[in-house]
């Protein structure tokens, strides 16, 4: 199977405190998707990624939030000034189009003290 | 709205017997559907992908979708212990704006 690859595995930081969440997603593949599930709760969608700019964004993506593609291989996600309530896994997925399998990689931790 | 509705269990059963899974939809904008696998605090492990209604298999999975009924199903044949996870749909309509999940069932397999 395809493989999406996230760092780090686990992250701890201090509230108010900026993090990156990185990507790397299937070579091929031209949209790249950000996903959160809260402990215990659904995945949600967060935000889709194509041609170096954003398709769509869910109402959790606010203005604390950004995307970027620094290079042709990453994909990261910041979150500017943490909260406790974004403690998280954090997901990172690579379908070949918008219609098609999406591939998930194996997630980021946020805990958020 | 977009919501899909998933009973979250556990469903346990004794190895070796067919599993039934399912999910109801209310939004007919979904077009193409999808079944994960999700182990504690891991990714979700895509293991079959339709798009059309009717039945689709891949070994001892089986996905089923109607569409008329706003309805998917998962089933497992011949289930293992290692089978016991969370599974999870997912479906998506015509845009790029993601895929909704359920909830996900949590799926006991004992030997």
């Amino acid at each position: 199977e395809p493989e999406v690859t996230q760092t780090p595995s686990h992250q701890v930081t201090q509230m108010g405190q900026e993090v990156i969440l990185r990507c790397v997603p299937i070579s091929n593949h031209l949209y790249f998707y950000w996903y959160r599930q809260i402990l215990g709760q659904k995945v949600e969608f967060l935000v889709s990624f194509y041609n170096n700019e954003i398709s769509e964004k869910s109402e959790i993506f606010d203005d604390q939030f950004s995307v970027e593609r620094p290079d042709g291989s990453n994909f990261t996600l910041k979150i500017r000034s943490t909260k406790l309530e974004d403690s998280a896994m954090y997901f990172c997925a690579s379908p070949q189009g918008i219609r098609t399998e999406a591939f998930f990689g194996q997630g980021t931790r946020l805990t958020v003290v | 709205q977009k919501e899909v509705e998933q009973d979250p269990g556990p469903l346990s059963v004794p190895e070796g017997a067919i599993v039934s899974l399912n999910c109801t939809y209310s939004n007919s904008a979904f077009q193409y559907f999808m079944w994960y696998r999700q182990y504690s605090r891991k990714g979700p492990e895509l293991l079959m992908y339709t798009y059309s209604s009717g039945n689709k298999e891949d070994g001892r999975f089986t996905a089923q979708v109607d569409k008329s009924s706003k309805y998917i199903s998962l089933f497992i044949r011949d289930s293992q212990p290692s089978d016991s996870a969370t599974y999870l749909c997912a479906m998506g309509g015509g845009g790029a704006d993601g895929l909704t999940f359920g909830k996900g069932t949590h799926l006991i397999i004992q030997p």
